[in-house]
């Protein structure tokens, strides 16, 4: 596709469960990102990976959250034993080299 | 620490006014600054950057101005249109690190 693509487009979990979520980027793009964004906040940055230099995880909130991108193109999202806090819009994003990145139009996770 | 900060949760203007966004940072290793729009239910979208070797960047309605003693940078959308109504975030990055920092967002609405 043309765009940044992200899914399940929603996800409701009970507290606990793990759930992943996919990312799949403009190709050619090198560079991907996963942020998060709660109800009433800005986009937290989660992790970068940059074609095959290490990711930067800085802004994983735990280990329960973890991502790999697979052959330098799609990416997964994983947060194990789900809590009620994790509850957001996990939004994905793409870039070249250059400074704009892309997003798609975001999983929404909802911890019950 | 909030890296990038945008004050003002919301702002309100008439139709064919200006509309003035703002946004500070106090890292100083950012070197370029990006505004992106988001709908409800929607992901991110670029509207405009500025490098940090510029003081301005226009395109079309959209002007972004960049001060970098003060560590400041606006956006002004002129003459605001009610379709500009959505939340405003500021983004910045350091060339070295590429993820973005987001600000809290603003949220603009533009009445008819």
């Amino acid at each position: 596709g043309a765009g940044v693509s992200q899914s399940p487009s929603n996800k409701v979990t009970e507290k606990g469960k793990d759930v992943e979520l996919r990312c799949d980027p403009i190709s050619g793009h090198t560079a991907l990102y996963w942020y998060r964004q709660s109800l009433g906040q800005g986009l937290e940055f989660l992790i970068y990976f940059q074609g095959n230099s290490a990711p930067d995880k800085s802004g994983l909130p735990s280990d329960r959250f973890s991502a790999e991108r697979t052959g330098g193109s799609v990416s997964t999202l994983t947060i194990q034993r789900t809590q009620q806090e994790d509850s957001a819009v996990y939004l994905c994003a793409s870039s070249e080299a250059g400074n704009t990145i892309y997003f798609g139009e975001g999983s929404w996770l909802t911890v019950v | 620490d909030q890296q990038v900060k945008q004050n003002s949760p919301s702002l309100s203007v008439q139709e064919g006014r200006i509309s003035i966004l703002n946004c500070d940072y106090t890292n100083s290793m950012f070197d370029y600054f990006l505004w992106y729009k988001k709908y409800p239910a929607e992901g991110p979208t670029f509207l405009i950057s500025i490098s940090s070797i510029k003081d301005k960047n226009e395109d079309g309605r959209f002007t972004v101005f960049l001060n970098k003693s003060a560590k400041h940078l606006s956006l002004h959308i002129v003459p605001s249109q009610p379709g500009d109504s959505a939340v405003y975030f500021c983004a910045a990055g350091d060339t070295g690190r590429r993820a973005l920092t987001f600000g809290s967002g603003t949220r603009l609405q533009v009445q008819p």
